[in-house]
């Protein structure tokens, strides 16, 4: 069974503290994973894929096939960054994925 | 490109009315995607289609119908709506196999009283 699990509902730090969202996720196969952000009443949009290691809005996040996690990073968080993020794995049906429940990042100025 | 688009954005039901949400793409997606959005629940899958003419069930397919008409539009209809349909809907669509990521429409807020 496939599963991803964001362990924290609400999350809150002060701009230039640095934030973690964590993302554990169950899946025997290999998996891929990304995160979504939804800015307040928007629609989601594609924050990072780990297959391209990228950086976005300084956001990074690693895979760890041994602690099955994705946890997202930023090592110095800024006002603009309050939203909610969504972990989301793509797992052994193809084209389909399957989302967390979210965390809801609020940064304090 | 408008990307995904969805209509109506707002809508306000009778309990046992019913409606139909229309999606559309403009990026020649084979897959598309409808999800419901509740608090404390995150997104959960409804219907999704792998190509035009064909459906699949979701996480929570139940009192929901999808037609894949056209590769471009994605319908669901709700047939005798229930206030537990209450919920922002959201329409995605992704290339597919080899590009899997989803892009997503802006929501429709729908309440059923």
């Amino acid at each position: 069974a496939q599963r991803v699990t964001q362990p924290e509902k609400l999350l809150s730090v002060f701009k230039g503290a640095p934030v973690e969202l964590k993302c554990n996720y169950s899946y025997s196969g290999s998996p891929e994973l990304f995160w979504y952000v939804q800015y307040s009443r928007q629609r989601l949009q594609l924050l990072l894929r780990h297959i391209s290691r990228e950086s976005i809005k300084g956001f990074t996040a690693d895979l760890n096939k041994g602690e099955t996690s994705f946890h997202l990073k930023k090592p110095f968080a800024q006002e603009e960054d309050s939203a909610m993020y969504y972990c989301a794995l793509q797992g052994s049906t193809l084209g389909r994925l399957y989302f967390g429940r979210g965390t809801q990042l609020t940064v304090w100025p | 490109n408008a990307g995904v688009t969805q209509t109506p954005k707002f809508r306000v039901l009778k309990t046992g009315q019913s409606m139909t949400l229309l999606c559309a793409q403009d990026m020649n997606h084979e897959y598309m995607y409808w999800y419901r959005q509740d608090p404390g629940m995150g997104l959960r899958l409804i219907h999704y289609s792998v190509g035009e003419g064909t459906t699949a069930k979701g996480e929570v397919p139940d009192g929901y119908n999808v037609s894949r008409l056209k590769k471009q539009n994605f319908l669901l209809g709700l047939e005798s709506a229930a206030p537990s349909q209450t919920s922002v809907y959201f329409c995605a669509s992704s290339y597919g196999t080899t590009l899997t990521w989803q892009f997503f429409g802006p929501g429709t807020r729908l309440t059923v009283l």
